[in-house]
């Protein structure tokens, strides 16, 4: 089946504003989810948006979505050290509730 | 802090080893899921127990065996595994599996295994 792409590497400087983009598979997903890895950890749950909304903000956190080119972004303003981790966005395919699909993952690396 | 907890952090197995992956949870939830992560890649979905009841299995191995004793509890017995199974083994649980609800997975923070 088709992978959920993301970019493998990003590197920002503290304070800078990360941009994470996502492009997923399936149009009739509900929900679309951003996770955190920090090394040695499980996946913590960031910020999620319902597929009826093209925005949400969650203090430094923003969303955006683009259903019509199935396209994800997380844009984390004022970076700090402690961004550093892999970024997972994941999808709940239509008629696959439990199946959560998860993209390859974006490696932030936030540079002092 | 994570509020699913999986014991042990670290397991170093043989071959021949039977060993077993535990996980918990305190929060209501009803579906519990085993995820298998290798480096740099995103969680394979391996088993979903849904009202502690296997739900799905993706085709995993027979010498992976999960157990659900209850619904706060989940295990992952290992068997005969092979050197290819090296990874981070990760819980999560959620509220439920229906569709109409916001239900994401909460993770534990992984057990990672060796298998020598």
């Amino acid at each position: 089946g088709e992978d959920v792409e993301q970019s493998l590497f990003l590197s920002v400087r503290e304070g800078d504003s990360s941009v994470i983009n996502c492009t997923y598979t399936d149009s009739s997903s509900t929900y679309l989810y951003w996770y955190k890895q920090e090394p040695g950890a499980g996946l913590q749950l960031l910020t999620y948006i319902f597929s009826n909304m093209d925005m949400k903000q969650d203090q430094r956190l923003t969303v955006l979505l683009n259903k019509k080119d199935k396209h994800l972004s997380l844009r984390i303003a004022d970076t700090q050290t402690g961004d550093s981790a892999i970024y997972f966005c994941a999808e709940i395919p239509s008629g696959g509730y439990q199946k959560v699909t998860f993209g390859t993952g974006t490696k932030l690396q936030v540079i002092p | 802090d994570t509020e699913v907890t999986q014991t042990p952090k670290h397991l170093v197995m043989g071959m021949t080893n039977k060993k077993s992956l535990k996980c918990e949870q305190h929060m209501g939830h009803r579906a519990m899921y085993w995820y298998k992560q290798k480096a740099k890649k995103p969680p394979e979905l391996m088993f979903v127990y849904s009202y502690e009841k296997l739900s799905i299995n993706e085709s995993v191995p027979s010498r992976f065996s999960p157990e659900c004793p209850n619904s706060s509890l989940l295990n992952l017995h290992l068997h005969a595994l092979q050197p290819e199974d090296s990874a981070l083994y990760l819980c999560a649980s959620s509220q439920e599996t229906g569709t109409l609800g916001l239900s994401p997975l909460h993770f534990g923070n992984g057990t990672r295994l060796t298998v020598t």
